[in-house]
């Protein structure tokens, strides 16, 4: 089965620098890329996703890459923010039996 | 839509009582997850619905596990007996067939 490995496990910013976060996995059949993030509190939320079929996708602050390749996959904040501060969670899945596996989380803090 | 709703948000129970969480998804998924949180083991995919059809039950860590889905907007999770080693986040998500899956807020679990 999937497998999906996650690094740092922890990882603290300045307000303003750059945050990143990387993922393997291990099934070639995965082709859905999602990221999660968990507050205190409360359940996981998609921030962003990426389908095997692009290499990068934006959207403001978040930015992902994916290299099929290698089987890795990144998570890019830009221009971070304390309210940025959370536990991030990436995932793999095969879309064709809708079974998400779940990285081991970062705990991102962003100090001011 | 409210999204995805859990009771009870926590319960503390002693060992070798019957433990029953509930979850209502949201109206018009077909898919329905349960997933356990510990630090220990991240986010574990228990078992996961379609149609109200159990497809993959591989998680279930063991017989003391048991879920149901007896219509398309109740399902229950149920630990008879309960054990220490039980103690976790439980949380219910909910999906349509696109990979996104919307989690409710959870159920905290202890057991004595």
């Amino acid at each position: 089965g999937e497998n999906v490995e996650q690094h740092p496990s922890t990882l603290s910013v300045q307000e303003g620098d750059s945050a990143v976060i990387k993922c393997t996995y291990s099934d070639s059949a995965s082709n859905y890329f999602p990221w999660y993030k968990q507050e205190l509190g409360k359940g996981p939320q998609l921030i962003i996703d990426i389908r095997s079929n692009v290499g990068e996708k934006k959207d403001q602050r978040i930015a992902v890459t994916l290299n099929k390749t290698a089987k890795h996959f990144s998570l890019h904040i830009t221009e971070t923010q304390p309210e940025d501060s959370a536990v991030y969670f990436c995932a793999a899945m095969n879309t064709g039996f809708q079974k998400l596996v779940f990285g081991t989380g970062t705990r991102l803090l962003v100090s001011p | 839509d409210a999204g995805v709703i859990q009771s009870p948000r926590h319960e503390v129970t002693e060992m070798g009582q019957e433990v029953t969480l509930r979850c209502k998804p949201i109206s018009g998924h077909d898919y329905l997850f349960w997933y356990r949180q510990t630090m220990m083991r991240g986010l574990e995919l228990l078992i996961y619905f379609n149609n109200n059809v159990p497809i993959d039950d591989s998680g279930m860590p063991e017989d003391r596990f048991s879920a149901k889905m007896p219509n398309a907007s109740f399902s229950t999770l149920k630990i008879q007996p309960s054990e220490p080693r039980d103690s976790a986040v439980y949380f219910c998500a909910s999906s349509w067939n696109t990979g996104e899956l919307f989690f409710g807020e959870g159920s905290r679990l202890t057991v004595l």
